[in-house]
């Protein structure tokens, strides 16, 4: 069985500064990994993904993530945070049918 | 991009009645699609795996009379509530796979109430 923690509901930063959004994950095997975004009433948006290789990964709007293998962590991050960044946030493991299991999501705040 | 559209976004219907959500992969040929439930603030849960020319898989505890998926093209998905009650409102979400590896990429959901 594979499973996903986002340890913290909500994270609050101010604009400019970096964030880090965290997850975790538990799965057999080599693990696909995921990153979502989610905007109020709308589906989910598809931001970056481990599939094997380099541990730091890019994605969209500047977001990228490092894949731990160790710490089994694979955490978000962006150097200088935006006001629009504010959205709710969803780790993903997903098996290689293409079944994923998501996290119950990371609502980040970002203030002027 | 890979873009996924949903039909309708928003939806209100009286209890008994029966919805269909149609789920289209725009651009790509998806061979798989997967419905997914979202109650407020909350993850998205499962409900099904939908194979073209297959019949759907269904999650532990998801009444697959109820909730009725047909794939019935390698571009389109829907998922039928068959006498709907209040407590099936919620948010609908489908997703296709597309790549190699495979990512899922989501539709923009559909709002479903039922008074």
């Amino acid at each position: 069985a594979q499973s996903v923690a986002q340890p913290e509901d909500q994270v609050n930063v101010a604009e400019g500064n970096p964030l880090t959004v965290k997850c975790t994950y538990s799965v057999s095997g080599n693990p696909y990994l995921f990153w979502y975004v989610q905007y109020p009433n709308r589906g989910l948006q598809f931001l970056l993904k481990y599939i094997t290789g380099d541990n730091l990964v890019k994605g969209s709007y500047g977001f990228e993530a490092e894949f731990n293998k160790s710490q089994t962590s694979f955490h978000l991050k962006k150097p200088s945070a935006l006001v629009s960044d504010s959205a709710l946030y969803f780790c993903a493991v997903q098996a290689r049918a293409g079944k994923s299991t998501f996290g119950d999501g990371t609502t980040l705040t970002v203030k002027p | 991009g890979a873009v996924v559209s949903q039909h309708p976004s928003w939806v209100i219907c009286k209890s008994g009645t029966s919805v269909k959500i149609e789920c289209r992969s725009l651009d790509f040929q998806a061979t798989t699609m997967f419905w997914y439930r979202q109650f407020p603030k909350q993850s998205l849960m499962l409900m099904a795996t939908s194979n073209e020319g297959s019949k759907a898989t269904y999650e532990q505890g998801v009444e697959k009379d109820k909730f009725l998926i047909n794939h019935a093209s390698l571009t389109l998905s829907t998922l039928t509530v068959t006498s709907a009650h209040p407590e099936d409102s919620s948010f609908y979400i489908c997703s296709a796979l597309s790549g190699a590896p495979d990512t899922q990429y989501f539709g923009p959901g559909t709002r479903l109430t039922v008074l």
